[in-house]
């Protein structure tokens, strides 16, 4: 079963416009919520994270997403994007059972901003 | 503080030849992560390990691949006779272990099957 769904592969966004990009996650046990982003050539850098508490996680270069249990859903979002935010965006999830724990990334989501 | 360094950055090989790709971690981080990227995939888990010790592979093929991480020195993910469905971009994590951890990513090293 796939645990990490990113419902958009690919958005087009005009700078400054708000984005959301999209991030639904499949489990019942301890989940702890990721997102990513890769710039051309490069590895991954962490934007923001949710591990408990507020479900408004604030993270880097104006990001933020809000975690919904209700829905399982994990969206990140930016008020007004930058040409410099163009990179993929990767939703994951590290699930903690009691075996162990357990690494899902979803499929990504090509942000391009245009000028 | 060095990040995450894996090298070399690019690999060429033949198919039947061996690929191996090199992972050093941060500093402090004792626990080492490989994934898989493929052309319009996302990050495929393969493996994570501690030092001398493989805490989890289930998403290791079950041929041809192998992953260690020493006491001394880098952690290596080893394909024999590669084919060319091995073609990726092979990306190495670490942490200092906990789930709640960051993993700190290094660039990656792709690999290239003629």
């Amino acid at each position: 079963a796939q645990s990490v769904t990113q419902l958009d592969s690919q958005v087009p966004v005009f700078e400054e416009a708000p984005v959301e990009l999209r991030c639904n996650y499949s489990s019942s046990v301890s989940v702890y919520l990721f997102w990513y982003v890769q710039y051309p050539n490069q590895g991954l850098q962490l934007l923001l994270k949710y591990l408990s508490g507020s479900t408004l996680v604030k993270g880097i270069n104006g990001f933020e997403a809000e975690f919904n249990k209700s829905q399982t859903s994990f969206h990140l979002r930016k008020p007004s994007v930058h040409i410099s935010d163009t990179a993929e965006y990767f939703c994951a999830v590290t699930l903690s059972r009691g075996s162990g724990n357990q690494f899902y990334f979803g499929t990504g989501t090509s942000l391009t901003v245009i000028p | 503080n060095a990040g995450v360094m894996q090298n070399p950055r690019h690999l060429v090989r033949r198919r039947g030849q061996e690929a191996r790709l090199r992972c050093s971690p941060m500093k402090g981080h004792s626990h080492v992560y490989w994934y898989r990227q493929l052309p319009e995939e996302g990050l495929k888990f393969m493996v994570y390990l501690q030092k001398e010790n493989i805490i989890d592979e289930s998403g290791m093929p079950k041929e041809r691949f192998s992953a260690e991480f020493p006491k001394e020195g880098p952690s290596i993910l080893r394909i024999q006779q590669v084919v060319r469905g091995d073609s990726a971009a092979y990306f190495c994590a670490s942490s200092p272990g906990l789930p709640t951890d960051t993993q700190y990513f290094g660039p990656g090293t792709r690999l290239t099957v003629l």
